[in-house]
């Protein structure tokens, strides 16, 4: 079975650029979670898409957006890039409501110079 | 402010010796806990849980025990391997916030 897979592997922008980060669950699995892990902090959630809906929204700016799509692929976008998004963005998928069963992608390098 | 606080950043142990990893929470509606672990290059893969109802569980070399009033958890690793050298992340969630708050790891190195 194919686990999550998250596309650019690594992605360099400059400032005020918009990225865009994408992420395939695991089949079967509807629910898709994005976290952003800056240097030397934990995973900071982001957002939580169930159903092709938002379901929840960390305490983020609108800067950062997303979408999920019907076959439960998931799109990140991050608008008017900073310095400080510099991180590791990762992307998680589960059953429905199983929020506590979460696997976990390899994650998106995004570099922001 | 951190709910879910990992206060070692790094952890040396011998192969063969018990590993010991720390996680203190402040939110006293988590009552659900998680232990993943990170390879570089890796995402988080789940390692163990324990529920609030339960003051330990076990898995294998993998321990987690839990102290409700002391708001603490932690992971024993025993006998400690050189594959478990990795980062380590504590994770508390609720019925009522669904997503998991999750510490900022702990990285275990394991000598052989």
């Amino acid at each position: 079975e194919a686990g999550v897979t998250q596309s650019p592997t690594h992605l360099i922008k400059t400032r005020g650029q918009q990225a865009t980060l994408r992420c395939s669950p695991i089949s079967g699995h509807t629910s898709v979670y994005w976290y952003q892990q800056a240097l030397g902090l934990g995973l900071q959630f982001l957002l939580w898409y169930d159903e092709g809906e938002e379901r929840n929204r960390g305490n983020f700016p609108p800067r950062f957006s997303g979408r999920q799509f019907p076959n439960y692929s998931s799109e990140l976008n991050v608008n008017a890039l900073e310095l400080e998004d510099s991180a590791l963005y990762l992307c998680a998928s589960s059953r429905q409501g199983a929020y506590n069963e979460q696997f976990f992608g390899p994650g998106t390098r995004l570099t922001v110079l | 402010d951190q709910q879910v606080k990992q206060n070692s950043p790094s952890l040396s142990v011998q192969e063969g010796r018990i590993s010991i990893l720390n996680c203190d929470y402040t939110n006293s509606m988590f009552d659900y806990f998680l232990w993943y672990k990170k390879y570089p290059a890796e995402g988080p893969t789940f390692l163990i849980s324990i529920s609030s109802i339960k003051d330990k569980n076990e898995d294998g070399r993998f321990t987690v025990f839990l102290n409700k009033s002391a708001k603490h958890l932690s992971l024993h690793i025993v006998p400690s391997q050189p594959g478990d050298s990795a980062v380590y992340f504590c994770a508390a969630a609720s019925g009522g916030s669904y997503i998991p708050t999750f510490g900022r790891g702990t990285s275990l190195i394991v000598h052989p």
